[in-house]
């Protein structure tokens, strides 16, 4: 089994370019999460989705976008890149089902590096 | 918001014990959990407890839970050059969409030789 993966690893746009990182997971899991890491901030939620199909909003949404046509995939798009986004993105997975208890586990992809220059 | 702090750096001999330290500030988190972050990599599960449970024990880390405190901290016996890495806290709270997790800032570990 891959786990997590996340396709670009790198990339390095210009101001105003769009792009997409994609993110798949082969363990069926429902849940799916976009991270963003940047220094001295740990990680912060963009957004997530419950199931295919289905997004929300987290922490900081603004200047992206996500679709999660099917269950495996979530895709996260920057349609105009600004400088703010260079970061480390991080997707994530978990089995946490909607509306059970117990820990919700992520397991995370290997990150991608976005430089907006 | 949710809000959990961690100190952002921590240094100790090999072979010393290692407490990483972290508090958060919403008291209905359900779970509290610690992963690790090697370099270039993605962030990986230590463990993690309950939040009506005081302490967890799982090998060389112990997982210690003040709820009054709201203080969660995680021990490393031992510890090796290989646990030089990112430590991270996260609470998850059951009334958040998909039980999300917030994270802290990270503590960078650096093991001395």
């Amino acid at each position: 089994n891959a786990g997590v993966t996340q396709t670009p690893k790198f990339r390095v746009l210009k101001t105003g370019q769009s792009m997409t990182l994609l993110c798949a997971q082969d363990m069926n899991h429902e849940y799916m999460y976009w991270y963003r890491q940047d220094p001295g901030m740990g990680l912060r939620l963009i957004h997530y989705s419950v199931g295919e199909g289905t997004t929300a909003k987290g922490e900081v949404p603004d200047g992206y976008n996500v679709s999660r046509l099917k269950k495996q995939n979530f895709l996260l798009g920057l349609e105009s890149a600004a400088p703010s986004q260079t970061s480390v993105y991080f997707c994530a997975s978990s089995y946490f089902g909607q509306g059970a208890s117990g820990a919700n586990v992520l397991t995370f992809g290997a990150g991608s590096r976005l430089t907006v220059l | 918001g949710e809000d959990v702090e961690q100190s952002l750096f921590l240094s100790v001999r090999e072979g010393d014990s290692s407490v990483i330290n972290c508090t958060y500030t919403d008291s209905s988190s359900t779970y509290l959990y610690w992963y690790k972050q090697e370099p270039g990599a993605g962030l990986q599960l230590l463990t993690y407890i309950f939040s009506n449970m005081d302490m967890k024990q799982d090998q060389r880390l112990t997982v210690l839970l003040n709820k009054k405190d709201k203080h969660l901290s995680l021990r490393i016996a031992d510890t090796q050059t290989g646990d030089s890495a990112i430590y991270f806290c996260a609470e998850s709270i059951a009334q958040t969409g998909a039980n999300n997790l917030f994270f802290g800032t990270g503590t960078r570990l650096t093991v001395i030789p």
